[in-house]
């Protein structure tokens, strides 16, 4: 099984639908992130959390809410989908990088391919 | 405001030859510097981590750090088509926590 993993893998909605993406993980991390990628604009960060009750918005938060129902799980709702939130969504965990141990970076899950009509 | 910055290409590379891809970032207190490899559709995944000056080898790559010039790069050795993807560049800055700042990717391409 993979170690972080997002359902559902593809979704077609219609506008104004309410959509949930969820992710879960094994990691064992705290630390866990959505991204949205469109062509050519790179990981655009939507929400992080760094534990169930700390939750932040990133730079493109309009629109979209999150819910940490666990410290393995991190849901991603589009509350009134609209055609420009048609993207590839990732959901990411890290570990927390300490003075003795080195932050390695992200772990990504499989990404979920939204299509918005 | 702090930023990762990457030639987007596509870098056209002969099978066979060195690919060579850099990024530079604008935060002189940086820790951590990443490349993850991503193909079209795909997630990222991460090749290779640096976080100290100088060069760091694992198999055909490469990664050289240099942060007094606030530059990272990597080098593919020996590139082979599969390696045609979408290079991102990730820097660990200062300040932010163990977050990552992301530049947009280069496309490389080896061509056959």
């Amino acid at each position: 099984d993979a170690d972080v993993t997002q359902t559902p893998r593809n979704r077609i909605t219609k506008t104004g639908k309410r959509i949930m993406l969820e992710c879960s993980q094994t990691k064992g991390h705290d630390r866990m992130y959505w991204y949205r990628q469109d062509p050519g604009l790179g990981l655009r960060l939507i929400y992080y959390s760094f534990d169930v009750k700390d939750i932040n918005k990133g730079e493109i938060s309009d629109g979209y809410s999150v819910s940490r129902q666990a410290q393995a799980k991190f849901s991603l709702s589009l509350e009134s989908a609209i055609p420009n939130q048609t993207a590839l969504y990732f959901c990411a965990t890290s570990d927390f990088g300490t003075t003795d141990s080195r932050f390695n970076g992200y772990t990504f899950g499989s990404g979920t391919r939204l299509t918005v009509v | 405001q702090k930023e990762v910055e990457q030639n987007s290409g596509p870098l056209s590379v002969p099978e066979g030859a060195i690919a060579s891809l850099n990024c530079t970032y604008s935060d002189r207190v940086s820790q951590s510097f990443f490349w993850y490899r991503q193909y079209s559709g795909k997630s990222p995944e991460l090749i290779m981590s640096i976080y100290s000056n100088g060069d760091k080898e694992d198999g055909r790559f490469t990664a050289q750090l240099n942060k007094a010039s606030q530059y990272v790069s990597l080098l593919i050795r020996d590139s082979q088509p599969s390696d045609s993807a979408t290079y991102l560049c990730a820097v660990n800055m200062g300040d932010s926590n163990y977050q990552l700042i992301w530049g947009a990717g280069t496309k490389l391409i080896i061509k056959p």
